[in-house]
Formats: C-alpha cells, sequence, structure tokens
C-alpha cells in the first residue's frame, strides 16, 4: 500500500541554522500539507499546497517558513533560521479531495 | 475557546469494555477525521466521515452535522488499541485538531 515518507526521521541543529524536512507525497495524491506538533500539545495546521502554489497558510507560518515541490515527487519545508521553539514533531500530509495520509514525521530539535 | 473539543481527555478501560469517545465542533466543516497517534509519535487516519456513520472492524464512527458533534466508538476494546485517539475537522483548506484523547486498555 503506497504511503506517505519523511526524511529525516530525527534532525538536531542549532539555532539560527536552516533546516528543510523532506516530504515524498504518494504519487497520484494533488493536496500536500504541513503540520507541526509541539511535545505535548496538540497537532497544528503550517500551510496547504495544491496546483504548485500555497493554498493556505496558518499564523504560524511565517516569512521564515517555506515549502516547495522542487521536483514532480517530494516536498520539502525550510525553516530560515531555527528558533527554540521550533522544537517539534513535523508531519507531512497528502490526498485527494478530503481524505489526508500522514507520514511518520520528523523530530526537529533544535538547540 | 476551542474550535474543536474532545472528551474525556483520558479514558481508562478494562479489556472487553465498550468505549466511547466524543468531539464537538463550533465551526464550519466539509468533512470530520478521527485519527489515532501510538507513543511514538506517527498519526494512522481511521475514518473519513462528512454524514451518518462508518464502521470498521471493531471501530465505529458517527457523525451529526446539525449539532456539530461525533462519537468513536471501540467495541470489544484490547489492550493494543490503546493510543491517543484525535478527532480533526476539514475547514477551508486545513485541518483543525481537537487536544486528543488519551486511551489506556489494560488485559
Amino acid at each position: 500500500e503506497p504511503e506517505v515518507t519523511q526524511t529525516p526521521s530525527h534532525q538536531v541543529t542549532q539555532m539560527g541554522q536552516e533546516v528543510i524536512l523532506r516530504c515524498v507525497p504518494i504519487s497520484n495524491h494533488l493536496y500536500f500539507y504541513w503540520y507541526r506538533q509541539i511535545l505535548g500539545q496538540k497537532v497544528e495546521f503550517l500551510v496547504s499546497f495544491y496546483n504548485n502554489e500555497i493554498s493556505e497558510k496558518s499564523e504560524i507560518f511565517d516569512d521564515q517558513f517555506s515549502v516547495e515541490r522542487p521536483d514532480g515527487s517530494n516536498f520539502t519545508l525550510k525553516i530560515r533560521s531555527t528558533k527554540l521553539e521550533d522544537s517539534a514533531m513535523y508531519f507531512c500530509a497528502s490526498g485527494r479531495e478530503d481524505e489526508q495520509y500522514f507520514g511518520p514525521g520528523t523530530r526537529l530539535t533544535v538547540t | 475557546k476551542n474550535e474543536v473539543e474532545q472528551s474525556p481527555q483520558n479514558l481508562t478501560a478494562q479489556e472487553g469494555e465498550f468505549i466511547t469517545i466524543n468531539c464537538s465542533y463550533s465551526v464550519g466543516i466539509s468533512a470530520l477525521h478521527w485519527l489515532q497517534q501510538h507513543p511514538g509519535g506517527g498519526i494512522v487516519s481511521l475514518f473519513m466521515l462528512s454524514s451518518g456513520k462508518k464502521k470498521h472492524g471493531r471501530l465505529i464512527a458517527t457523525i451529526n452535522i446539525q449539532e456539530k458533534h461525533s462519537s468513536l466508538h471501540i467495541t470489544a476494546s484490547h489492550p493494543r488499541d490503546s493510543a491517543v485517539y484525535i478527532c480533526a475537522v476539514r475547514n477551508t483548506d486545513k485541518l483543525i485538531f481537537g487536544t486528543g484523547t488519551r486511551l489506556q486498555v489494560f488485559p
């Protein structure tokens, strides 16, 4: 059964560094999402992406964040200058219409 | 006030018990999802509902659009059902998540 994959599973970075989180969505899906979950808190929406552009973004998704689908298969989330409060689990999801399938997540630790 | 409220926050059950988790929401939705999150963190989609009722094995999910309420039922619960169950509603292009219900089922 096809699934969403994410790399790396765990990323440790220093404050101020740039990180790129990678996702490979399910191949025939058209909608792509990033969510984050700070430890002990609920999952929060970051951004949705459709037809090669951002369709909606949350207040969290400020100028430090960007998304890209560089080659038609990967879907990346870049954080330009990481802060301590960016430490969280980041989930990618893909789907068609209302359904969404989640990747296993990348745990980002900013020190 | 949270747009998606779940109850209870924590639930403990003996193996074999019938379990109900509730979700209420205050925003317009196009669909409601029930998700399962295990201690490792991964999220698995259990159901997507826009009306009525769905059943998969021992799991049943219902939604009442007029009352803005959904329930997830687990029949004949088993220790492997222990996880966090999350209700999430689709509002425009995003999902809005509840805080989750932590279920522990003891043998």
